[in-house]
């Protein structure tokens, strides 16, 4: 198994352009999530999906979009980018969504908005 | 509401010493817990998790810890430091029986390991 795959790993973007981070998952998990990483501020949830066709909110989601047509793929989407998104990103999965599941995360992508 | 508070920012030891990084959180449901680690430039990897079983959970690489409800801590320890340990680890909290259904993670904000030679 592939585990959890991101693509791509790194990213430079324009102020105002639009791009897609790619999650894709081997594992058959229902559960799958997108965070960014800032320094000092641990992993904060962006949006998260518990199966195919349903997506909800985390902590940040503003400027990003999120779909859910198969259980394999994830992806985010930056709608019009802004330097505060400057980030490192993570996409994660697992089982389930109920606590005590273990999530796999993927190698995560460096994005830089100029 | 989950939340998680790591006490400490960067902790330093010297190879072969103990190592404890500290971890309290707090939970409206029965939590469940973790810490991962994160070397630099990687992804996140679980060391281990506490879901209501034993209070003292064994994780990888010779790390344990305690869950202690008194307290509301789940401190990370291990006997002997290794150079390999360098790195990041997060404490993270999820309620395991929320009234949504759903429960995602929440991180504390990071513990910077460094060891001395």
């Amino acid at each position: 198994n592939a585990g959890v795959t991101q693509t791509p790993k790194f990213q430079v973007l324009k102020t105002g352009q639009s791009m897609t981070l790619q999650c894709a998952q081997d594992m058959n998990h229902e559960y799958m999530s997108w965070y960014r990483q800032d320094p000092g501020m641990g992993l904060r949830l962006i949006h998260y999906s518990v199966g195919a066709g349903i997506t909800d909110q985390g902590e940040v989601p503003n400027g990003y979009n999120v779909s859910r047509s198969t259980t394999e793929d994830f992806p985010l989407r930056l709608l019009s980018a802004a330097p505060s998104q400057t980030s490192v990103y993570f996409c994660a999965s697992s089982y389930q969504g109920q606590g005590g599941a273990t999530q796999y995360f993927g190698p995560g992508t460096r994005l830089t908005v100029l | 509401a989950q939340s998680v508070t790591q006490l400490d920012s960067h902790v330093s030891v010297s190879e072969g010493t103990p190592v404890l990084l500290r971890c309290n959180y707090s939970s409206s449901y029965s939590p469940s817990l973790f810490w991962y680690v994160q070397h630099p430039n990687k992804g996140l990897q679980l060391l281990l998790k506490y879901t209501s079983a034993a209070t003292l959970v064994k994780g990888i690489n010779g790390f344990e810890a305690e869950f202690k409800k008194s307290e509301t801590s789940f401190h990370l320890t291990k006997p002997s430091a290794h150079m390999s340990d360098a790195a990041e680890y997060f404490c993270v909290v999820s309620d395991r029986a929320s009234l949504s259904g759903n429960t995602p993670l929440v991180f504390g904000k990071g513990t910077r390991l460094s060891v001395i030679a």
